[in-house]
């Protein structure tokens, strides 16, 4: 059972364009949404992240937004860049767990000049 | 930043032998955990480890499967005896504390079980 669902599985977008990558979840009990960026060779690290009491979360280039009611959630990159060029996890974890995060298959971004 | 060492980055065995994977925390940080990606699926959970004992486990960390911390050094997982489908990556991570917190991710270890 995939508790944690991501779309697409690779995403191609213009430099200078907003990539948007989308997340979905089963467990009502999950509370916390980190997204992991991850390069080829190198372990994920924490890019952005939000709780289940908000619905939007801004960093720089970076936006999450949360919808509760209907379990799903977006990360908004805008204005793409070489640089972003990675694979993007997204992870759900519940209040009472030591951090037992259940990650998303990943979306592979690939950013291209226009 | 904060770093988490994986040793080694590859390994390769014959079924049935045991394996010992290497990690070095970051060193202050306490809650200790290892991840399993199988090749274009996602991270999955495997164990996490918090003063000395197993807090948490999946039902992927199989009876074959143990972790240990001795006297502060490398946090470990061995697997003994191995299978093939415990070819992976295997990832370790770390955290200051439990809960919504920020984890460190090492860079892998790929096992190749033969």
């Amino acid at each position: 059972q995939q508790q944690v669902r991501q779309s697409p599985q690779s995403l191609t977008v213009w430099e200078g364009e907003t990539a948007i990558l989308n997340c979905s979840y089963e467990n009502s009990a999950f509370d916390y949404f980190p997204w992991y960026q991850q390069f080829p060779g190198e372990g994920p690290a924490l890019l952005i992240s939000i709780l289940s009491v908000s619905d939007k979360k801004e960093d720089g280039r970076f936006t999450i937004f949360f919808n509760k009611r209907e379990k799903k959630l977006s990360l908004h990159i805008a204005d793409s860049q070489p640089g972003d060029s990675a694979t993007y996890f997204c992870a759900a974890s519940g209040a009472g767990f030591a951090s037992a995060l259940t990650f998303g298959s990943g979306t592979k971004v690939i950013p291209c000049l226009p | 930043g904060p770093k988490v060492l994986q040793i080694p980055s590859h390994q390769i065995i014959d079924m049935g032998q045991m394996v010992t994977l290497n990690c070095d925390p970051v060193s202050n940080h306490l809650y200790f955990y290892w991840y399993k990606q199988i090749l274009g699926q996602q991270m999955e959970f495997l164990v996490n480890f918090y003063n000395g004992k197993v807090m948490e486990k999946s039902k992927l960390f199989k009876d074959q499967f143990s972790v240990e911390r001795p006297d502060g050094s490398y946090f470990t997982l061995k697997i003994q005896p191995t299978a093939l489908e415990d070819s992976a990556v295997y990832f370790c991570a770390s955290s200051r504390d439990r809960g919504h917190e920020r984890l460190f991710f090492g860079h892998g270890t790929k096992l190749s079980v033969l």
